[in-house]
């Protein structure tokens, strides 16, 4: 099947830093990718959708300015979450689609804030 | 009440057992996915279904639409199937998809 990766895998930073991460499809491309959060044992909660070349549409409660999302080509997205404190500490996950198919998902990346 | 409700919670199982899970939702839908989590986090999509059944190795995916319900089955289940299985639906007009809490299955050799 179709492989998305997800860099770092894991990431430890202090409070108030910046931690970007990538989410890059290998074999294909994509024209949408989600970008998704979870916390431990609950489900993916999506954070916002991403179309290439156009702003990241949000879910509610998730705060646009605090995570950006730039999906600037049709194989990679990045997630930046911005000023990060410890309750930013989570499991951030994306996912890649081409047009009607399936999302494939990337590994994941352990957050963690100090 | 979720959009997609998933059950059982937790499964626990010998190894050899055939599994069911099951995902019933309240939505129109355009397809069903089914998902399978380890512990170390990763996802990988097993199953994308819009109608009838899917058959790979030992996993078997079923749905139906009447009654808005879809089964994952494993056969000749083994340790290595220990996971989080997640139905997710993809509702109808719209780009996202809609989590089951998940089933922690646990395969016992």
């Amino acid at each position: 099947g179709a492989v998305v990766s997800q860099h770092p895998s894991r990431v430890i930073c202090k409070s108030g830093t910046s931690v970007k991460i990538e989410c890059r499809s290998l074999d294909f491309q994509a024209t949408t990718m989600f970008w998704y959060r979870q916390f431990p044992k609950q489900s993916l909660m999506l954070m916002a959708t991403s179309n290439e070349g156009s702003k990241a549409t949000y879910e509610q409660g998730v705060e646009k300015d605090k995570f950006l999302i730039n999906h600037a080509s049709l194989t990679l997205s990045t997630l930046t979450v911005t000023s990060a404190h410890p309750e930013d500490s989570s499991f951030y996950i994306c996912s890649a689609r081409r047009a009607q198919e399936t999302q494939y998902f990337g590994p994941g990346t352990r957050l963690l804030v100090l | 009440k979720n959009e997609v409700e998933q059950s059982p919670q937790n499964l626990t199982a010998q190894e050899g057992e055939f599994i069911t899970i099951n995902c019933s939702y309240s939505v129109g839908i355009s397809a069903l996915h089914w998902l399978q989590q380890h512990p170390g986090g990763g996802i990988v999509s097993l199953f994308m279904l819009s109608s009838g059944k899917k058959k790979h190795g030992r996993l078997i995916a079923t749905i139906n639409i009447q009654e808005k319900h879809s089964s994952l089955h494993i056969t000749a289940s083994h340790p290595r199937d220990s996971a989080v299985y997640i139905c997710a639906a993809k509702i109808q007009g719209a780009q996202k998809l809609v989590f089951g809490q998940g089933t922690r299955l646990t395969i016992n050799p």
